[in-house]
């Protein structure tokens, strides 16, 4: 079973920014945290991960609380086409199997 | 950017054929891996590959799968004796390894539909 709680469904106004939270009480600490996502009919998309600190690319940003027992996603404007299952994953490394929860399905809303 | 590419994006075949599904991971990775998603369930693990052999395979992978990379680019998903519950999207993905905290990186998946 996946070791992360994620809110099953989320809104969020386009333009602003969405705030997805992740529950990983139980990660080690060499377990990163990985962020997918899965817009519908394609395939499960990368977004971003990290281990301690915050992080950010040009798609989302990561926050990691001190303790590494949750996180968030952060997409900063987000648009309709973000509109998708987001799916948060613990893994001792990206090589690893990966085992997807049901995630977070994420509505912009016009 | 490089992608992973999957054919035939939907293959519908008679119940006990054959079906072979192809992938083309991104050409510098090393660690290959084939997903199911039933219609409206989660993303499953199938099988891992690397350097020529499986890895590591889930309860679902059971004889009727196998794996195989035919030449430096392909990488195939073949089911012997399709059941009507091998219908799914099946999403091949590849990851590189020389950093290991490297992500995986999907493709758009076939549909495979058994009548």
């Amino acid at each position: 079973d996946a070791k992360t709680t994620q809110p099953p469904s989320m809104d969020c106004a386009e333009g602003r920014a969405a705030n997805l939270p992740c529950n990983h009480s139980t990660i080690s600490g060499n377990e990163y945290v990985y962020w997918y996502r899965q817009i519908h009919s394609q395939g499960p998309q990368y977004i971003i991960h990290g281990l301690k600190n915050n992080e950010t690319n040009e798609m989302a940003s990561l926050i990691i609380t001190e303790d590494r027992k949750s996180s968030t996603l952060i997409l900063p404007h987000a648009t309709l086409r973000d509109t998708a299952v987001y799916y948060c994953i613990v893994s001792l490394s990206g090589d690893d199997k990966i085992i997807f929860g049901k995630g977070t399905r994420l509505h912009i809303l016009p | 950017e490089p992608e992973v590419t999957q054919t035939p994006s939907h293959q519908v075949t008679q119940m006990g054929q054959e079906v072979i599904l192809r992938c083309v991971p991104i050409s510098n990775h090393l660690y290959f891996y084939w997903y199911r998603q039933i219609l409206g369930q989660k993303v499953e693990f199938l099988v891992s590959f690397y350097n020529n052999e499986i890895s590591e395979k889930s309860e679902i992978f059971d004889d009727q799968f196998s794996v195989e990379r035919p030449d430096g680019s392909n990488f195939t998903l073949k089911i012997r004796s399709t059941k009507l519950e091998d219908s799914a999207m099946y999403f091949c993905a590849s990851s590189q390894l020389t950093v290991s905290n490297q992500p995986q990186h999907f493709g758009d998946g076939t549909r495979l539909s058994i009548l």
